[in-house]
């Protein structure tokens, strides 16, 4: 457990849904992040908070938006996907963005699978 | 091209065996980490060594770093069956404000 958590763990939608990936971390933490990660791919920066404010936006497609309401909690809206989106998203947190040095704390995942 | 990159991609060994893993980067790093994920699971942080530092231990993990061929390795001793997973490296760059992952090495401990 390491006190970040996702919801859902697996995700089904055509390509036509509107669906959202929650985030949530327990540690005080306030730099969030968004990975992708495809077979036989490296792991994907998308998107990365700090205080609640965008620092990062890593050429997502704007099918992909994020939210960030406060520091403990992170969406992923997803709309009008494509099969090629389907890959395991992970949710990350760490104590700030100075220097990026800091410890990441990833949650379980969310297996998304589009038709 | 990726930033980091692990060598092997697959390892396979006899529990009870030493398993080395190594990472190899292309610019100057604040510092190098290592995670461990697991078959459909998040990562999870293993040990970070910073740019002027040479050799750190947690347990049975051994990392070092070589900032002069920009390349790390990790060593895993006396393997067990439950360090079977994933290992990735992620170099913090000097001025990019992000991790950057490798495509990790697949670590097999057969019992």
């Amino acid at each position: 457990e390491t006190g970040v958590t996702q919801t859902p763990r697996h995700l089904v939608m055509g390509m036509t849904n509107k669906k959202s990936l929650k985030c949530e971390q327990h540690l005080g933490h306030n730099a969030m992040y968004w990975y992708k990660q495809s077979a036989k791919k490296p792991l994907e920066l998308m998107f990365v908070y700090n205080f609640k404010e965008q620092t990062e936006n890593n050429s997502v497609p704007s099918r992909f938006s994020p939210e960030c309401p406060n520091s403990s909690h992170l969406f992923l809206h997803l709309h009008t996907l494509q099969p090629e989106d389907s890959a395991l998203y992970l949710c990350a947190s760490s104590l700030s963005l100075a220097g990026f040095t800091d410890t990441q704390y990833f949650g379980p995942g969310t297996r998304l699978t589009v038709l | 091209s990726q930033q980091g990159e692990e060598d092997p991609q697959a390892l396979s060994i006899q529990e009870g065996e030493n398993a080395t893993m190594n990472c190899s980067y292309k610019t100057s790093i604040n510092n190098l980490q290592w995670y461990r994920q697991n078959s459909g699971r998040g990562l999870v942080h293993l040990i970070l060594i910073r740019s002027n530092e040479r050799e750190k231990h947690s347990g049975r993990l051994r990392v070092t770093l070589d900032t002069s061929k920009k390349s790390s390795s990790l060593l895993i001793t006396a393997s067990r069956a439950a360090d079977t997973a994933s290992y990735f490296c992620a170099t913090d760059m000097q001025g990019a404000q992000k991790l950057v992952f490798g495509q990790g090495t697949r670590l097999t401990i057969n019992p």
